[in-house]
């Protein structure tokens, strides 16, 4: 069945340091893919979205290309802040599946002054 | 325009106990997804209703079901309680059924005792 696999955090960076959290997804179809981001004690936040092939998701300074040659839909950011620590999760909606999101299992990130 | 409310917040009830849980969705938005998120499993689909139909169901036992009424407020309820149950559940709600993107309410944390 379709999966989401994502690199294992925590992940711990200085601020300003460049950003990139792997993800890669097992599907068939045409899958849309997401990053969501949660902050402590919060539901989760849509950073960003690509719906077809070669297409990039931009928002608040993070980018991901849609790659279907490789499977993958990295998560970047040139500088991160202190106000980016949270857990991300990259997601994909499943191809004639309705609204069902197939989530990756989450990636801390603890941004340091 | 408000965002996706869910209620309680926090409860904790026993073993063996039933639970209901309420979500009311983005005015306007008709479909409603429930997720599971645990430490152990991550993030895990439990169904979705639009249009008060249920259109696609997780891997979960029977003990967990729905419904969504005629305003798109949607309810879950599990019965006989067990302590994996403990969790925060979340419910996400969208325009319509398909790729849309999703928008998550806060949660509500179970905890089974």
């Amino acid at each position: 069945g379709d999966s989401v696999t994502q690199m294992e955090g925590p992940v711990t960076l200085s601020e300003e340091a460049f950003l990139t959290i792997n993800c890669t997804y097992t599907a068939t179809g045409y899958p849309s893919l997401f990053w969501y981001v949660q902050y402590p004690g919060e539901g989760l936040q849509l950073l960003l979205k690509a719906t077809k092939a070669d297409d990039k998701g931009s928002n608040k300074g993070f980018e991901a290309t849609y790659r279907k040659e490789t499977t993958s839909f990295h998560l970047e950011k040139g500088s991160v802040q202190v106000s980016d620590s949270a857990v991300y999760f990259c997601a994909l909606s499943p191809y004639n599946q309705g609204g069902k999101l197939i989530f990756g299992q989450g990636t801390e990130l603890s941004v340091k002054p | 325009k408000a965002g996706v409310t869910q209620t309680p917040r926090y409860l904790i009830k026993t073993r063996g106990q039933q639970v209901t849980l309420s979500c009311s969705p983005i005015s306007g938005h008709r479909s409603v997804s429930w997720y599971q998120q645990t430490p152990g499993q991550g993030l895990q689909f439990l169904f979705e209703y639009f249009s008060e139909t249920q259109r696609n169901k997780g891997n979960f036992p029977g003990r967990f079901s729905g419904r969504q009424f005629s305003n798109s407020r949607s309810e879950m309820n599990v019965s006989t309680l067990e302590l994996g149950d403990s969790a925060l559940y979340l419910c996400a709600s969208s325009l319509k059924s398909g790729k849309d993107t999703q928008y998550f309410g806060p949660g509500t944390r179970l905890t089974v005792l």
